[in-house]
């Protein structure tokens, strides 16, 4: 089983509209949490992190539930420059970091 | 400010060569990492680094060698390039368990 399972779309979504991901994780001690973007043929780079109370930055929102072991990320307003896969990363209780294999965005004008 | 830079950005082996990956970073960061990035795999960890001195497998270590003489460099070293070691190489670093920065990525094939 992997430790991180997201589903690899493709999403695509017209500009405006608001779009979810979902990801999975399966260890239960996993500690920290956060979704990166990465735009084709470049390095990942950090969206953000994701903390037990949830969080906002801007027309992004990140959510944690650690009882059901899932984190999503909403994004409302999708901009054509939001088109990138999101990858959803957990760190466990070492200095391991998993990646899940990323969520493709297509947001269509 | 430079982050985390590798070289080189593309190459070119054929099997049975061997070659080293730099990756440096100027963040005086702990933790660094090795990873592979194959389509429809996502992100693979090959070695990391917790320290100078200190090194430990990852998910896919076979055919890589790592070492951490310094805080700054984590090169990795391929012994014997193989056709299954064609992918993109990001190399990281972060404080443990922090936001990873990741260099702009090697992309190798191996013929």
């Amino acid at each position: 089983r992997k430790e991180v399972e997201q589903d690899p779309g493709p999403f695509n979504v017209p500009e405006g509209a608001t779009v979810a991901f979902n990801c999975t994780y399966s260890n239960s001690a996993s500690q920290s949490f956060f979704w990166y973007r990465q735009d084709c043929r470049k390095e990942p780079k950090l969206l953000m992190s994701v903390y037990s109370s949830g969080n906002e930055d801007g027309r992004f929102t990140a959510q944690l539930n650690r009882a059901s072991q899932y984190i999503s990320l909403l994004i409302r307003d999708s901009k054509l420059s939001d088109s990138a896969t999101y990858l959803c990363v957990v760190t466990d209780t070492g200095n391991q970091f998993y990646f899940g294999t990323g969520t493709s965005l297509t947001v269509i004008p | 400010n430079a982050g985390v830079t590798q070289t080189p950005k593309f190459q070119v082996l054929k099997t049975g060569q061997s070659m080293t990956l730099q990756c440096a970073q100027d963040m005086n960061h702990e933790y660094m990492s090795w990873y592979r990035q194959d389509p429809g795999m996502g992100l693979r960890l090959i070695h990391y680094s917790v320290g100078a001195g200190i090194t430990d497998q990852g998910e896919v270590p076979n055919g890589y060698n790592v070492s951490r003489s310094t805080t700054e460099d984590f090169p990795l070293r391929l012994l014997s390039a193989a056709p299954s070691q064609t992918s993109v190489y990001f190399c990281a670093s972060s404080r443990t368990r922090d936001t990873q920065y990741f260099g702009p990525g090697t992309r190798l094939t191996v013929l």
